[in-house]
Formats: C-alpha cells, sequence, structure tokens
C-alpha cells in the first residue's frame, strides 16, 4: 500500500481563507514532490522538497518540508477558486520513485 | 514543461477484448515510465515502472499478463489490457521522467477506459 499519508481528504473554504494540506511518512523520505489535479485534469507538478526544514514559495503557496524529512505540507494563502483541485503529495518508496498520497481535495466557496 | 502525449483520451471496448494505450514523450527522452490508474475520486495507484529496453516492474497485486507493458523506445510505451472486463474500468495515466531532469514526473492527460 501507500506509504505516504495524507489528510484532510476534503476540505471547503470560503474563498479568502487559508488552506493546508499534510503528508506524513513512517520513513524518512530523500524528497517529496507536491502535485496538482483539476477537476478532470492530470497531475501537474509543482514543486519537489529535498532539504530538511526546506520552505519554497510560489506566490500564495508555501511548502514546507519537516526537519527529520517524514513529513511536508502545503499551505495556500486567501484561496481563489482557480486553487480548485486535489492536492497530492508523492514520494519514493523503495526503488519507486513516485507514489501518491491520497490527495486532499479543495473546494472553494465564492 | 515538456510534453508528454496519452491516447487515446476515451474508449470504450466489450468485455474479453484488449486495448492498447499509448504514452509518448513529445519532445524530451523518457528512460522511465510509470503507469498508473485512478479510481474515481481516489488517488493515483502505481501500476508499473517501466523502463526502456528492459522489463517493467509491477506493484503487487498487478497482473503482469493482463496489463502489458512495452517501452521499446525512449519515447515510446504502450499498455496493453488484455481480456477486460468492466471491473477494468477506470483511469488510467502516464508519466514520464525526462533522462536528465529526473526529479520531475510529466503526465499524460490520461484514458478514461470503459469496459462494458
Amino acid at each position: 500500500g501507500q506509504q505516504v499519508m495524507q489528510i484532510p481528504q476534503y476540505q471547503h473554504v470560503q474563498e479568502g481563507e487559508d488552506f493546508t494540506t499534510y503528508c506524513n511518512s513512517s520513513t524518512t523520505l530523500s524528497n517529496i514532490q507536491w502535485y496538482k489535479q483539476r477537476p478532470g485534469g492530470h497531475p501537474v507538478f509543482l514543486i519537489q522538497l529535498v532539504k530538511s526544514g526546506e520552505v519554497k514559495k510560489q506566490k500564495r503557496l508555501t511548502f514546507q518540508f519537516g526537519e527529520a524529512k517524514k513529513n511536508s505540507s502545503l499551505h495556500i494563502t486567501a484561496t481563489q477558486t482557480t486553487d480548485v483541485g486535489t492536492y497530492f503529495c508523492a514520494g519514493p518508496r523503495g526503488n519507486t520513485p513516485l507514489v501518491f498520497g491520497k490527495g486532499t481535495r479543495l473546494s472553494v466557496i465564492a | 514543461g515538456a510534453v508528454v502525449s496519452q491516447h487515446p483520451s476515451r474508449v470504450i471496448c466489450k468485455s474479453g477484448t484488449s486495448v492498447k494505450i499509448e504514452c509518448r514523450s513529445l519532445d524530451f527522452q523518457a528512460t522511465t515510465m510509470f503507469w498508473y490508474r485512478q479510481f474515481p475520486k481516489q488517488s493515483l495507484m502505481l501500476m508499473a515502472t517501466s523502463n526502456e529496453g528492459s522489463k517493467a516492474t509491477y506493484e503487487q497485486g498487478v497482473e503482469k499478463d493482463k496489463f502489458l507493458i512495452n517501452h521499446a523506445s525512449l519515447t515510446l510505451s504502450t499498455l496493453t489490457v488484455t481480456s477486460a472486463h468492466p471491473e477494468d474500468s477506470s483511469f488510467y495515466i502516464c508519466s514520464a521522467r525526462e533522462r536528465f531532469l529526473a526529479h520531475e514526473a510529466f503526465f499524460g492527460q490520461g484514458t478514461r477506459l470503459t469496459v462494458v
């Protein structure tokens, strides 16, 4: 089964509110990636985190990689309707370089 | 970013028939391609990893003889669903990694398979 656990499964927010999704692994990850999948679309790569404690920002999106490299988070500030979609974290498992978490489905109410 | 083209985008087939899905990297060489299956409102489940010129590595529980994967060139991988059954109906997505940009995976548009 999947090694990377992701919560929450669903999140409904009012436009303008913040949103955070969390990813946890039972083992240390060499890296973690984040993807966004719009309804009906395919996953699109957002970012990769590699270093312990790393924080990266992309406009309103902030990505963090935990000090122990076992957890990660994606935070969106002041959500917009264009943020709607499912956000997946993905990490390596054994020799497989990319295994996905269950995803967090974000809906934004205007 | 790099482009991965997956074809067909939708296919309906009868039970017992076989369906081939193609995944092409259009502007880069993909040494590794991944095949995923995604059921409605669920995550992507890795089915197999294929490396150019070698046999695919299948995930536990995925039948090799049912889901045939061929990665004969650096730009093309195919997934053939043999003797399809209604329970095989799903969204199949391929992804590819560029030889020199190994951390980012580029996804095809996906194939919606419906077996009737």
